[in-house]
């Protein structure tokens, strides 16, 4: 069965830091991989997508970015830090083809001081 | 664009009764999918349900089952028997095709003992 792993659960950083989310997907073949943030009490915000390696689409500007280095290995990270960055961080993905539904990870909780 | 609307940003309901969380959305594409996720309190994101633009009939699954009226552009999340730990947020989201998924800003359920 397939599975997918974030890390870290919770992160506190000042503003200026930099960011590195991991998001890992096991027992399926070449996803289609997603970041969402979620403001508290709000709706998901489509952060970036990615096909496959290397192929990165990303929905709004903003502070962050992110690469897929292997196929099942999907990364969010930002240079310097805002406080608007604060927020709920899931990673989720998908089978490539067809209305597949979208499969979670557990999500990040990052707070910008 | 896609626009999910979600007119209930919080519901209570008794234990052991039905209730139903209402979703209307706005797109032009013809072809999409419809699904509801699930967000208790720890944060993940549970998918529940799916249901197609060229399904006939409205999809079930378990003790959810989705109110599909695809001329008003609706698909309403019906929960019979609820549960205590049926407590959560729902997001109801479209996928047109070819595109991304769109979230709504999700409906607060408390189920009362």
């Amino acid at each position: 069965s397939q599975t997918i792993h974030q890390w870290p659960a919770t992160l506190v950083q000042p503003v200026g830091s930099p960011l590195s989310l991991e998001c890992t997907v096991e027992g399926t073949s070449n996803p289609n991989l997603y970041w969402y943030r979620q403001a508290a009490g709000r709706g998901l915000q489509l952060l970036f997508y990615s096909v496959g390696i290397g192929q990165i689409s990303s929905e709004v500007p903003q502070n962050l970015s992110a690469s897929r280095p292997q196929d099942r290995q999907f990364i969010l990270s930002s240079k310097k830090l805002l406080l608007s960055d604060s927020g709920f961080y899931l990673c989720a993905w998908s089978a490539g083809t067809g209305y597949n539904e979208q499969f979670f990870g557990p999500g990040t909780r990052l707070t910008v001081l | 664009a896609q626009k999910i609307t979600q007119t209930q940003p919080g519901m209570f309901v008794q234990e052991k009764e039905a209730v139903t969380l209402d979703c209307t959305y706005d797109t032009s594409d013809p072809s999409y999918g419809l699904f509801w996720y699930k967000q208790p309190s720890s944060g993940e994101m549970i998918f529940l349900i799916y249901q197609g633009s060229y399904d006939q009939q409205n999809a079930t699954e378990g003790r959810y089952s989705l109110n599909f009226q695809k001329a008003r552009k609706s698909a309403n999340l019906v929960i019979s028997a609820s549960q205590l730990g049926d407590s959560a947020m729902y997001f109801c989201a479209v996928f047109p095709y070819g595109q991304n998924f769109v979230f709504g800003p999700g409906t607060r359920l408390s189920v009362l003992p």
